[in-house]
């Protein structure tokens, strides 16, 4: 079964840090570039991360650039969101995604995301 | 960054009645490489992770119902369940996948009538 299960979340007071972890299985997980997507409470979906199959391309949404890391390890089939100097707006429920690849006329794009995980929440707060 | 809007915010459909969810992108998303917009549509129920229903705006993923239907290209997309049944209750998004960073749109929640 096509499975990933986030970890790591938790309370945090601002300024603080955590490390939120992402377990694959029932897939090449090498082979998908890999996202990090939250939700505040009550509220819509914002895209935070994302990273190549290989590890070494990475983009970020201007409200984390900075102060989180994407990385991952393939050979633990495992993905991870290092996140310091956390602030209030930081809190929302954490969900990986795998990217959903189209691939035609002798290319391969991303188009979706199409396996989540149960998410993990992470609250600031003092 | 491209803003995707989506309308209604909310609307109430009846059991078998159609249900047209509509996204608008602030620039077009369109590939000319491929010759597909890049727009996905999730359905996220209370309590869980959001489900991909379409992808490059009219393509349904495997196994998704195919009263689910996606359509538009360039700005201007449209979901329709084209007869609601009571387990589509949730709330829609769109997303865009053209470029970094990649948007969604605020939301449609869909309930039965």
């Amino acid at each position: 079964e096509v499975q990933l299960v986030e970890s790591g979340g938790g309370l945090v007071h601002p300024g603080g840090s955590l490390r939120l972890s992402c377990a694959a299985s029932g897939f090449t997980f090498s082979r998908y570039w890999m996202h990090w997507v939250r939700q505040a409470p009550g509220e819509g979906l914002v895209w935070v991360s994302r990273i190549s199959d290989d590890g070494y391309t990475t983009f970020y949404a201007d409200s984390v650039k900075g102060r989180f890391t994407i990385s991952r390890d393939n050979a633990k089939n495992t993905l991870f969101l290092q996140m310091n100097s956390l602030r209030v707006e930081d809190t929302a429920v954490y969900y990986c995604a795998r990217d959903r690849p189209y691939c035609g006329g002798g290319r391969c794009y991303g188009a979706g995301m199409d396996v989540w995980g149960q998410g993990t929440t992470v609250t600031v707060s003092s | 960054d491209i803003v995707m809007t989506q309308s209604p915010d909310s609307l109430a459909v009846s059991l078998g009645e159609r249900a047209t969810i509509n996204c608008k992108s602030s620039q077009s998303v369109f590939y000319s490489s491929n010759n597909q917009s890049n727009l996905a549509w999730y359905q996220q129920k209370p309590g869980q992770p959001p489900k991909l229903l379409i992808y490059l705006a009219s393509m349904r993923e495997s196994g998704v119902p195919d009263r689910f239907s996606g359509s538009g290209s360039g700005t201007d997309f449209t979901l329709t369940i084209s007869s609601l049944q009571a387990e589509d209750v949730a709330v829609y998004y769109c997303q865009q996948y053209y470029s970094n960073p990649l948007t969604f749109g605020g939301g449609t929640k869909v309930e039965i009538k």
